[in-house]
């Protein structure tokens, strides 16, 4: 059983771009978790999804950023006109109910 | 709201213990437990339920207390693997989302 994936690993943008991340959860897992994690720091939740629906999304900024579940295919955390302030480890986790396994996460520079 | 750990940072020898808290403003459901190794992702290690039980594995065990909605992490005769950045996780109903505690950052010396 796979674990949760998620690509790139790796992801540098020029300021302005936009940055897609995919997370792919582990099978039969219906709800799917965003973090971000700035160095040296803890994890601060994002978005809380099931399929084809956002479930919690306090933790988005209201600007730039969006994530969607859809019923086909992996979550998408998408992140417009990037700054240098985006520059992150962005963690996606799935869960069956609760405790949630965590994906390799995926580094965001900025450039 | 976000949990509150403590400590922040706790520095230890081979064989020696620690603790690790977690306390909510709020009334929890469940707790679990993770460990973050530098430049990895949180590694899930325990959840514990309503209903105050303890559990563990190895010499890393969890309590959960419900009134003072609390949650311990004790790590007996550390070793060197233990090192990294421990998470508690907090849900307040059974279909909500977790909220993460800072962090307390574990370090183990030879």
């Amino acid at each position: 059983n796979a674990g949760v994936m998620q690509n790139p690993r790796h992801l540098v943008r020029r300021r302005g771009q936009e940055a897609r991340l995919r997370c792919s959860p582990m099978k039969g897992h219906s709800h799917v978790y965003w973090y971000r994690q700035l160095p040296e720091e803890g994890l601060k939740f994002m978005v809380y999804l099931q399929k084809e629906n956002i479930i919690d999304e306090s933790g988005m900024p209201k600007e730039r950023f969006s994530a969607e579940f859809p019923k086909e295919g992996p979550s998408i955390l998408r992140i417009q006109q990037v700054v240098r302030g985006d520059s992150a480890a962005y963690f996606c986790a799935s869960s069956p109910s609760g405790f949630q396994y965590f994906g390799p996460g995926t580094r965001l520079t900025v450039t | 709201q976000q949990p509150v750990q403590s400590p922040q940072a706790v520095i230890l020898r081979e064989g020696e213990d620690a603790v690790i808290n977690c306390s909510s403003s709020k009334a929890l459901y469940s707790v679990h437990w993770y460990r973050q190794k530098h430049g990895e992702a949180p590694v899930f290690l325990m959840i514990l339920l309503k209903g105050g039980e303890q559990k563990g594995h190895d010499k890393i065990s969890a309590s959960f207390n419900e009134k003072k909605q609390q949650s311990s992490l004790y790590l007996t005769a550390s070793q060197l693997s233990y090192s990294g950045t421990y998470f508690c996780g907090t849900e307040n109903t059974n279909a909500g989302k977790s909220t993460f505690g800072d962090g307390t950052t574990l370090t183990v010396k030879p």
